[in-house]
């Protein structure tokens, strides 16, 4: 299976910071890197596929990145409802694997 | 409005088995795969179990070969898994999803909102 590492795991930030997570993948995955927002007792729910398209209705202040085996996700000017978890996930081969998450906390 | 509704979750013993469902509408469900995919309490996402549109092709997790049964039918819009032999590291969230599916991207489109399996004495 294709190993997916995301870091950081948490992450302590204040709204109006710009952040990056990072997700790197155990082989090259050419653009086959999804990125998903989990809040809590929710589920997940699909923010950027591809490494880099946006979903319809997602804000701009979102961004990804990266191709092969480095990937990132971007949010500048944070705002209170993207404190939450993310995850990366690939998609270039069966089976699907996620990384571990990232959870973004208030400072 | 697109839709995925699961139920079936509950409290269940060691070795006892659940049947979880999973009802679809709003989107074109008899053309997609549709996972199993579960999150274990404070823990991340991992993939069940899947299977493809026309019901041929399952494909199961290692932990959970040999105990968990997928299937869906297409007259009712709805996806299935039998969980037999459960064990205490089953407990987790149980989401229902739809994978979407093209030449350059594959990913989880919709989910649904999740069933929680407790497996306790």
């Amino acid at each position: 299976d294709i190993q997916v590492t995301q870091s950081p795991s948490y992450l302590s930030t204040s709204i109006g910071d710009r952040i990056t997570i990072s997700c790197r993948a155990s082989e090259n995955i050419d653009t086959y890197l999804n990125w998903y927002q989990q809040k809590p007792g929710k589920a997940p729910k699909l923010l950027i596929d591809s490494a880099s398209s946006l979903q319809s209705g997602v804000p701009s202040r979102f961004s990804g990145g990266g191709s092969g085996t480095d990937f990132t996700l971007t949010i500048t000017s944070l705002q209170p409802e993207d404190f939450a978890t993310y995850y990366c996930q690939q998609s270039y081969r069966f089976p699907p694997t996620f990384g571990q998450g990232t959870k973004l906390e208030i400072e | 409005e697109v839709q995925l509704v699961e139920s079936g979750g509950g409290l269940v013993q060691p070795g006892g088995s659940l049947r979880l469902s999973c009802a679809a509408s709003g989107f074109d469900f008899i053309y997609r795969w549709m996972y199993w995919v579960r999150q274990a309490p404070g823990k991340g996402l991992v993939w069940v179990s899947r299977v493809d549109s026309a019901a041929v092709t399952t494909n199961y997790e290692d932990s959970v070969k040999g105990r968990f049964t997928i299937s869906r039918d297409n007259r009712r819009n709805a996806v299935y898994l039998q969980m037999n032999g459960l064990r205490a590291e089953d407990t987790a969230v149980y989401y229902c999803v739809s994978l979407y599916s093209s030449s350059r991207s594959q990913y989880f489109q919709h989910w649904g909102q999740g069933t929680l399996v407790t497996v306790s004495s």
